[in-house]
């Protein structure tokens, strides 16, 4: 089945540590992005990418690196940067182009400890 | 972007039909407007998808008026499951999508 896989689903980081949140899409999408949830919030865009070798930055950009070097992955890196890195994260991807018509992953946990 | 307006939360009850409006006073013409589904601790599901007047699919239907400046998401007979937040986005190919809080839609048995 086509889909969005994120691992892992769990995540906790220590502070001061860097962690990546992983992203695979087989769904032949050009464009990816992330995204952050904190409780009862709605979502906030940290980086996307319409094409492979190339990223832009979000609206939360800050204490997050992302890299794109093939069309099927884009991993995410919390850095020791971010301040309150604790949230749900969501990866996504789409046809350049569609409208909204996005497909989203069923997120990783982070909890810093 | 088109900025969006929806209520915050609602209730209802098994079986009745929920409509949820969007206001989206400042839409331009190439916009779409998108509805988004999420349920605790999983990512946003596609729910539908319109440009103007209606739209209907297996799950729910979208109700856009002439001037397009709002638009109702209409979701039949509703059950425990429908509980989640529901997103409303407008925008056009290649925007970034933009989230806000959504509707809190809470079924009651």
């Amino acid at each position: 089945d086509g889909g969005i896989t994120q691992s892992p689903k769990y995540l906790f980081r220590k502070e001061g540590q860097n962690v990546t949140l992983s992203c695979e899409q087989n769904l032949n999408h050009d464009a990816m992005y992330w995204y952050r949830q904190d409780p009862g919030q709605g979502l906030r865009l940290i980086y996307y990418s319409q094409i492979v070798n190339d990223f832009q930055k979000g609206d939360i950009a800050e204490g997050y690196s992302v890299s794109r070097e093939k069309k099927e992955s884009f991993p995410l890196t919390v850095t020791s940067a971010q301040k309150n890195p604790t949230a749900f994260y969501l990866c996504a991807s789409s046809e350049t182009g569609e409208a909204y018509g996005y497909t989203f992953g069923s997120g990783t946990r982070l909890t810093v400890v | 972007l088109a900025k969006t307006t929806q209520p915050i939360s609602m209730d209802s009850y098994e079986g009745q039909e929920v409509n949820i409006t969007c206001s989206h006073n400042n839409i331009a013409t190439n916009d779409y407007i998108t509805w988004y589904q999420q349920f605790p601790s999983q990512g946003p599901r596609f729910i539908i998808q319109g440009y103007k007047t209606k739209v209907t699919n297996e799950v729910a239907s979208l109700f856009i008026p002439a001037d397009r400046k709002s638009s109702t998401l209409s979701l039949p007979r509703v059950s425990l499951s429908d509980t989640a937040v529901y997103y409303c986005l407008v925008g056009a190919p290649d925007d970034k999508i933009i989230f806000g809080k959504g509707t809190r839609l809470h079924i009651l048995p």
